[in-house]
């Protein structure tokens, strides 16, 4: 298994343009989670899906923020429009479910806007 | 509610001292509780795991239910441990989320 794929692996954008991070789950795994890395912040979890049904979106900054996950295999964070304080690392991880597992994660999407 | 708590954010040790990185947890119910390793500018992965008592790069951890306690050990340390290290905490039943620590960057100096 190739693990979570994530892309783009980097995005530079300007201010006011619509971003869109894309995941790919591991085969087999049920729950998928995105998370923002800051510096200032640390690792923030934004939203997870079990069986591709959105579950706890709770930590989503604001309604510029979307997630999808049409498929069990596919994903996607939309942000529009975005702001230069979105700047950050966004990860994917996926799980085989229950707390007991630990997730896998992606290798990130570094997002600069500018 | 669940939570992490890693007191240090930064911590620096000597080659060939030993390290113990230190995280605490508050949750009522049974835990499970995970250490995670970022490299610099690299995914997160998985060190450890309680439940299965294993030894990941000589690095151990045990869980003190008693002091709600599970620090990371590694007797002597190497330069390639210089990491960033996020306690992870999770629960049996239903919620499948992992509540993290705020990390603590560990510097190996030579």
């Amino acid at each position: 298994d190739a693990g979570v794929i994530q892309s783009p692996r980097h995005e530079v954008t300007e201010m006011g343009q619509e971003v869109t991070l894309r995941c790919k789950p591991i085969s087999g795994h049920n729950s998928l989670f995105w998370y923002r890395q800051t510096m200032m912040r640390g690792l923030e979890l934004l939203i997870y899906f079990n069986n591709n049904v959105p579950i706890d979106d709770s930590g989503m900054p604001e309604d510029r923020f979307s997630a999808k996950m049409p498929n069990a295999s596919f994903s996607t964070l939309k942000i529009q429009p975005s702001e230069p304080r979105d700047s950050a690392v966004y990860f994917c991880a996926s799980s085989p479910g229950g707390g007991r597992a630990g997730y896998t994660f992606g290798s990130g999407t570094r997002l600069t806007v500018v | 509610a669940q939570r992490v708590t890693q007191p240090e954010k930064l911590l620096s040790v000597f080659k060939g001292a030993p390290v113990e990185l230190k995280c605490n947890y508050s949750y009522s119910g049974s835990p499970e509780l995970f250490w995670y390793v970022q490299y610099s500018r690299q995914r997160l992965q998985l060190l450890l795991r309680h439940i299965s008592r294993e030894s990941i790069k000589g690095f151990t951890a045990d869980l003190n239910k008693g002091e709600t306690s599970f620090h990371l050990k590694k007797p002597f340390a190497q330069e390639e441990d210089s990491a960033m290290y996020y306690c992870a905490l999770g629960t049996n039943f239903g919620n499948e989320k992992l509540t993290f620590g705020t990390g603590t960057r560990l510097t190996i100096i030579p």
